[in-house]
């Protein structure tokens, strides 16, 4: 199983709304990612957890919170958005942090009205 | 600092048509080299790997020679196909000094004609 999976799909929410979302993998990865992508843009890192630990934070506005509740789940809190946050919201995993590839899951649309 | 660039595109192909992507890189130690690709609406998929020199990455048709000489990763495939249609990213990771980021290229839209 080289599957990671993310909830929601699709996400509309008002700007002072509080919303999460969800990555879950049980590739028995021990890094996990979230990244932003705008359209026909590249991922852009915003956090990197590894062993469960917070490991990177690239300056993400504090209206951006990740979680890693354990090994397999990573979520992403989310309050006070701005439109500007509207983006594809991308979860990674490896199997550690550092050189080895990173698989992704499909994804988040995420606007902010 | 590790930076990737790659042919930006679009390219429009016919099908059958020869494919080449080149992508170049600047790293200080001896990075590891993906290309991913982002079907439309979908997330990124590991397309193939080289983890160092001369090493060659392929998969479904598609081929990459990791060239420390002239540090290049140029995506090839001898007949694309209308499924080939997507966004395809070089990137690198160069896990040294603790880094654990991946630095992609700017992407390069594809889209095959029948």
């Amino acid at each position: 199983d080289t599957e990671v999976t993310q909830t929601p799909k699709h996400l509309v929410m008002g700007m002072t709304n509080k919303k999460s979302l969800k990555c879950e993998q049980h590739m028995g990865h021990r890094a996990m990612y979230w990244y932003k992508q705008k359209a026909k843009k590249p991922p852009e890192l915003m956090f990197v957890y590894s062993y469960e630990k917070l490991s990177i934070n690239e300056s993400v506005p504090s209206r951006f919170s990740p979680e890693c509740p354990n090994s397999s789940l990573l979520n992403l809190h989310l309050h006070a958005l701005q439109p500007e946050d509207s983006a594809l919201y991308l979860c990674a995993s490896s199997r550690l942090a550092g050189v080895h590839e990173q698989y992704f899951g499909p994804g988040t649309r995420l606007t902010v009205t | 600092g590790n930076s990737v660039t790659q042919m930006e595109g679009p390219v429009t192909l016919s099908e059958e048509a020869f494919l080449t992507i080149n992508c170049t890189y600047t790293a200080t130690g001896y990075p590891s080299l993906f290309w991913y690709v982002q079907y439309p609406g979908e997330g990124l998929q590991l397309l193939l790997k080289a983890t160092k020199a001369d090493d060659k990455g392929s998969n479904k048709g598609f081929e990459a020679t990791y060239r420390k000489e002239t540090t290049s990763f140029h995506l090839e495939k001898g007949s694309v196909q209308v499924s080939d249609s997507a966004v395809y990213f070089c990137a690198l990771s160069d896990g040294g000094g603790g880094s654990e980021k991946l630095v992609f290229g700017k992407g390069m839209k594809l889209t095959v004609n029948p």
